[in-house]
């Protein structure tokens, strides 16, 4: 049952394009939504979250959409740069049984060209 | 402020071994989880720590078993080794448990290979 779905498993965009990423989920529990980078040989590092009640949080060039009619989140990126290149995950949030866990999606690689 | 560390960053072991991994949580935070992420795959949720208790797990047998230590450091320790095991191990550590779902910050993994 995969709560958290990112149906592209690569992108590819130029660089000072705009990146979107999409993530798309199925419970209506979740509370907080997260994007992590991932580089190879690194662990996941966190960019930017939304809580459930909101629709757009804005981080610099990073800013996410939620849609909650639609169960749809993005993340866009711009302008697009060469180390933005990476495995991109988005997460949910949801208290089970007392523990706050996060559901992650199935990643997305982005490559940006030069 | 220090991060997220792991230990080892690689480790080889036979089937039906043991092995503990561990992960120093980043200053000031009391809520550790660990997540298995299978090659290809987004993490999964192993289990939870909160104030040195055990605070939920997800969908791992037994043999998974952990600690959390009164500095906040923590231990996954896993038992009966099978080749699925192979994964990548991440610790990931939050200033306390309801900062969870807002930020979460993870260490650099620990690559386990059962061979």
């Amino acid at each position: 049952d995969q709560q958290v779905k990112q149906n592209s498993p690569s992108l590819s965009v130029q660089e000072g394009r705009i990146s979107i990423l999409n993530c798309d989920y199925t419970n209506s529990m979740f509370d907080y939504f997260l994007w992590y980078k991932k580089y190879p040989a690194e662990g996941p590092t966190f960019l930017i979250s939304i809580s459930s009640i909101k629709d757009k949080n804005e981080d610099g060039r990073f800013t996410v959409f939620l849609n909650k009619s639609a169960k749809h989140l993005s993340l866009h990126i711009v302008p697009s740069q060469p180390g933005d290149s990476a495995v991109y995950f988005c997460a949910a949030s949801v208290i089970i049984q007392g523990a706050q866990k996060l559901v992650f999606g199935q990643g997305t690689r982005l490559t940006i060209n030069p | 402020e220090t991060g997220v560390t792991q230990s080892p960053t690689h480790l080889i072991k036979t089937r039906g071994q043991q092995v503990t991994l561990r992960c120093s949580s980043q200053s000031g935070h009391n809520t550790v989880s660990w997540y298995q992420q299978a090659l290809g795959q987004g993490p999964q949720f192993i289990f939870q720590y909160y104030r040195e208790e055990e605070n939920g797990r997800g969908n791992f047998p037994p043999r998974f078993s952990g600690l959390q230590f009164p500095n906040y450091s923590s231990e996954l320790n896993v038992n009966a080794l099978e080749l699925d095991d192979s994964a990548l191990y991440l610790c990931a550590s939050s200033r306390t448990l309801d900062r969870v779902g807002t930020e979460a910050f993870f260490g650099q993994g620990t690559r386990l290979t059962v061979v």
